[in-house]
């Protein structure tokens, strides 16, 4: 069982729907969780962190957690084509945010 | 703010070469992570470090190696260049404390070995 795993994609939905990106991970010490963009040949970029469960909103994101679950996921409303790139969810175990697990990206297109 | 700056951004290197990659943290960071991207593995964590010394370690060869300045740039090292090699690496710089704050990765070095 990988540590960190999602749903590898293709994911595709219409312009302006709502993409659910979804995340598992084994390790039930982990304390923190992260989102990241990645576009084509591009580094990936932070979108989202939490820490506590629950939901927690930022704009057009929400990352929702469930620790007795072991499962984190990611909202994007009003997807837009700009969207379309691989979602990196990561995963703390030590409570250290720089050391993460990756789980291997969940690309999704967002289609006009 | 200057984000984290990695160079060089692109790299050709032979079988058995060794490589040096360098990596600028954003000002006043004192902690920097590395990290590889191949297709097949995925992003894995290799090491991080602060204020000069080597906190954690990922599962990879001795080959592979890093350290840390004084002002707290840091290099990696890998030696013994193997095909498999070839990846994106990454860095990542983060203020060092209690409390946590998110990793802000670089541009990256993109590795080939031929």
């Amino acid at each position: 069982q990988k540590e960190v795993e999602q749903n590898s994609g293709p994911l595709s939905v219409p312009e302006g729907a709502i993409a659910s990106l979804n995340c598992t991970y084994s390790d039930r010490g982990s304390q923190s969780f992260f989102w990241y963009r990645q576009y084509s040949g591009k580094s990936p970029e932070l979108i989202m962190f939490i820490y506590s469960n629950g939901d927690k909103e930022d704009g057009r994101f929400t990352a929702q957690l469930n620790k007795a679950s072991q499962y984190v996921s990611l909202l994007i409303r009003d997807s837009q084509p700009s969207d379309s790139a691989t979602y990196l969810c990561a995963v703390s175990r030590s409570g250290s945010a720089r050391q993460l697990t990756f789980g291997s990206g969940t690309q999704l297109t967002v289609l006009p | 703010k200057a984000g984290v700056t990695q160079t060089p951004r692109y790299l050709i290197k032979t079988r058995g070469q060794q490589v040096t990659l360098s990596c600028s943290p954003i000002s006043g960071h004192r902690s920097v992570s590395w990290y590889q991207q191949t297709p097949g593995q995925g992003l894995q964590f290799l090491f991080e470090y602060f204020s000069e010394t080597q906190r954690n370690k990922g599962n990879f060869p001795g080959r592979f190696s890093g350290r840390q300045f004084s002002n707290s740039r840091s290099e990696m090292n890998v030696s013994t260049l193997e095909l498999g090699d070839s990846a994106l690496y990454l860095c990542a710089s983060s203020p060092f404390g209690a409390s946590e704050t998110p990793l802000h990765f670089g541009n990256g070095t993109r590795l080939t070995v031929t």
